[in-house]
């Protein structure tokens, strides 16, 4: 069980939104900033979000990240069969002295 | 930037195993030695788990309750390299092993980029 939580899996169709949450408590997301990564099986996971909400270069706009008090939110916009995948959520947890990711979430294209 | 691990392989039960990450690239190895640096890995069907971190000039160390005592993070910057010196593994120790650069140690809050991730299987 993560300390911090995903659902397992959300899917749409194309050219839908999917929204992704991330729960955790006062130690971690309440207390710092979180970041989102993208991982297609296989390869090595991708920084999609950081500081909540900042895209690093090349990312599209269609993925944006908001944070609120002790959760945080990845929205995929205009979702494409390219985006399916694993996403996970993270951030330092001031409790455990440790950086965390989520469970994940598998987003599915229909 | 570009991080390139190496020396992932299958080990026994109570085994030892010392992984390395390289950067490649002029860039990257002009500022390697600028760079928080961190272990992170991932077991099969499982989300990546956060090992350690050594900060640039590689006399702060921390790391999880997962390995502490049993892994030791290290790093030369004169050839741009990290490293993970894994002892007494466990068939838990099974996983993917990444070496990822962060924004900084104790509080970071994220990490980029990721090298393409070493096997290390633990079995007898």
């Amino acid at each position: 069980q993560s300390v911090l939580t995903q659902p397992p899996s959300v899917s749409a169709a194309p050219g839908q939104r999917v929204t992704i949450t991330c729960s955790g408590g006062s130690s971690n997301i309440g207390s710092t900033d979180v970041s989102w990564y993208q991982q297609v099986p296989g390869t090595a996971p991708k920084l999609l979000i950081y500081d909540n909400s900042d895209r690093p270069s090349g990312i599209p706009d269609r993925f944006s990240g908001s944070k609120s008090g002790t959760s945080a939110t990845l929205d995929i916009t205009g979702l494409q069969t390219g985006d399916e995948a694993d996403y996970y959520c993270g951030t330092w947890d001031y409790s455990l002295n440790v950086f965390l990711f989520g469970g994940g979430t598998e987003v599915t294209v229909l | 930037v570009e991080l390139v691990e190496s020396g992932g392989d299958l080990v026994q039960p109570g085994g030892s195993l010392r992984l390395s990450c390289e950067a490649s690239g002029y860039g990257s190895r002009f500022s390697f030695g600028n760079y928080h640096m961190n272990w992170v890995r991932q077991a099969p069907g499982k989300g990546p788990e956060w090992l350690a971190y050594i900060n640039p000039a590689g006399d702060i160390t921390y790391y999880g309750d997962s390995v502490k005592g049993r892994f030791t993070i290290s790093r030369d910057n004169a050839r741009y390299s990290l490293y993970l010196q894994m002892n007494s593994l466990r068939d838990e120790d099974t996983a993917v092993y990444y070496c990822t650069k962060s924004s900084f140690g104790s509080g970071t809050n994220w990490f980029d980029p990721w090298g393409q991730g070493t096997l290390v299987t633990v079995s007898s």
